[in-house]
């Protein structure tokens, strides 16, 4: 099975700044590559597919970048609604797996 | 308007089986590509993936609860069914089914979710 590593596991930042998570496969995973935002009690929803793809109704402060094993998800002025907890998981193949996730706070 | 809802009771008893339905509308999983997860959340951790059904009744498990998953479909009541046996409390979680994007495989409408308590 493929193992996702997030990091950090949480981050603290200001309105404004520019945050990166980054991702790693334990293989290749090309750029069958998801992220996720999940704010409390609410299901995850779609922000980026296929490493790089914003997902329709998206902002686009939101943005992907890898391929391979590396990944980053960018957000390149945090706003206040972005305060949540983002999860990548490998679509490569079954069983999939997400990663352990990144709480991003707002300092 | 593609919308999924989770369903099945908020209360199970430690060994009991767990029969969770899934119920879709704005797709039909009759049509090829189509193809939806269960994916479960224990409170304050992270995202698991557990099964999925595919349009053509493939069906994939995850390595350390296939022995205890089955997945199924009903395509005239637009229903995918998940059961999973042995329950134990540390199968509290809420559980989500999710259709998934057929060119990405990203998951790219969720249920609301359903909360599962596993308690004697």
């Amino acid at each position: 099975d493929i193992q996702m590593t997030q990091s950090p596991s949480s981050l603290s930042a200001s309105v404004g700044d520019r945050v990166t998570i980054t991702c790693r496969a334990s293989q290749s995973i090309r750029s069958y590559l998801n992220w996720y935002q999940q704010k409390p009690g609410k299901a995850p929803e779609l922000l980026i597919y296929a490493a790089s793809n914003l997902q329709s109704g998206v902002p686009s402060r939101f943005s992907g970048s890898g391929s391979g094993a590396d990944f980053t998800l960018t957000i390149s002025s945090l706003q206040p609604e972005d305060c949540a907890t983002y999860y990548c998981q490998q679509s490569y193949n079954a069983p999939y797996s997400f990663g352990q996730g990144t709480k991003l706070e707002i300092k | 308007q593609v919308t999924l809802k989770e369903s099945g009771p908020a209360l199970v008893k430690p060994t009991q089986t767990l029969t969770l339905t899934c119920t879709f509308s704005g797709f039909s999983l009759t049509t090829s590509g189509m193809r939806v997860s269960w994916i479960r959340q224990p409170p304050g951790k992270a995202l698991e993936w557990l099964a999925r059904i595919d349009w053509d009744d493939d069906k994939f498990y995850s390595t350390s609860l296939k022995t205890r998953l089955t997945i199924s479909k009903d395509t005239s009541r637009n229903q995918v069914v998940l059961t999973m046996t042995n329950m134990d409390p540390v199968d509290t979680a809420t559980y989500y089914c999710a259709r998934i994007q057929a060119m990405s495989d990203a998951f790219d409408m969720w249920g609301q979710g359903t909360m599962v308590t596993v308690s004697s």
